[in-house]
């Protein structure tokens, strides 16, 4: 499978645990982007990377939420002392480094917080 | 009032309908616009990038007017395979790199 690959799937914690959430993206793709997705709204862009590099965050990614990308390949994701409206579906995807660059996405891991 | 509308529907329509959904934003600078189609509890999937000139695939005919600022997604001849959101996108690299989704139209293709 050449796809954009998250894990896990699926991840269940208690309020003020600490989670942490892999994307895995299309083996040529530079760029990496986070999105998180609550129930009937569209996904919400969090942050992208060029390469190793976070070159835009948004203003929803609190101090609680950080991302890497160190060696430009694979990407982590991490939300510390989790609050239940962190609760929803984070969404990974990648792509070239084109003028018009074509996103495409993992499955997501969703996210409850009890 | 949002950077990315969509009129949320849902949109019930037969089998073999013509069906076109509109998407307005409001960032003039805008460069890139894209129809994504989501399931139920599945990522979005890219189904047509929105060219200047327009495109079209098999039933599918994108458009974008950037006088008006919006695109439109048109689908012919609707199979029940069809249902799902379509999300509209849209991004911008003024005041730094920006993707935009739309909070979706629901679209129901009934037998």
């Amino acid at each position: 499978d050449t796809g954009v690959s998250q894990n896990p799937r699926h991840k269940i914690t208690k309020r003020g645990q600490n989670v942490t959430f892999r994307c895995d993206p299309i083996s040529e793709h530079n760029r990496l982007y986070w999105y998180r997705q609550t129930l009937g709204q569209g996904p919400e862009f969090l942050t992208y990377f060029q390469n190793e590099a976070q070159l835009e965050k948004s203003r929803l990614l609190s101090d609680r939420f950080s991302a890497e990308r160190p060696k430009g390949s694979f990407s982590t994701l991490e939300i510390q002392r989790t609050e239940q409206g962190d609760s929803a579906m984070y969404l990974c995807a990648s792509s070239l480094e084109v003028s018009y660059n074509e996103q495409f996405f993992g499955p997501g891991t969703r996210l409850t917080v009890l | 009032r949002k950077e990315v509308e969509q009129d949320p529907g849902p949109f019930n329509v037969p089998e073999g309908a013509t069906v076109a959904f509109n998407c307005t934003y409001s960032n003039s600078a805008s460069q890139s616009f894209f129809w994504y189609r989501q399931d139920c509890r599945k990522e979005p999937k890219l189904l047509m990038s929105v060219y200047s000139s327009g495109n079209e695939d098999g039933r599918f005919t994108a458009q974008l007017n950037r006088a008006s600022q919006y695109i439109s997604l048109l689908i012919r001849d609707s199979k029940l395979s069809d249902s799902a959101t379509y999300l509209c996108v849209v991004t911008s690299n003024t005041g730094g790199f920006k993707t935009i989704f739309g909070a979706g139209t629901r679209l129901f293709v009934k037998a």
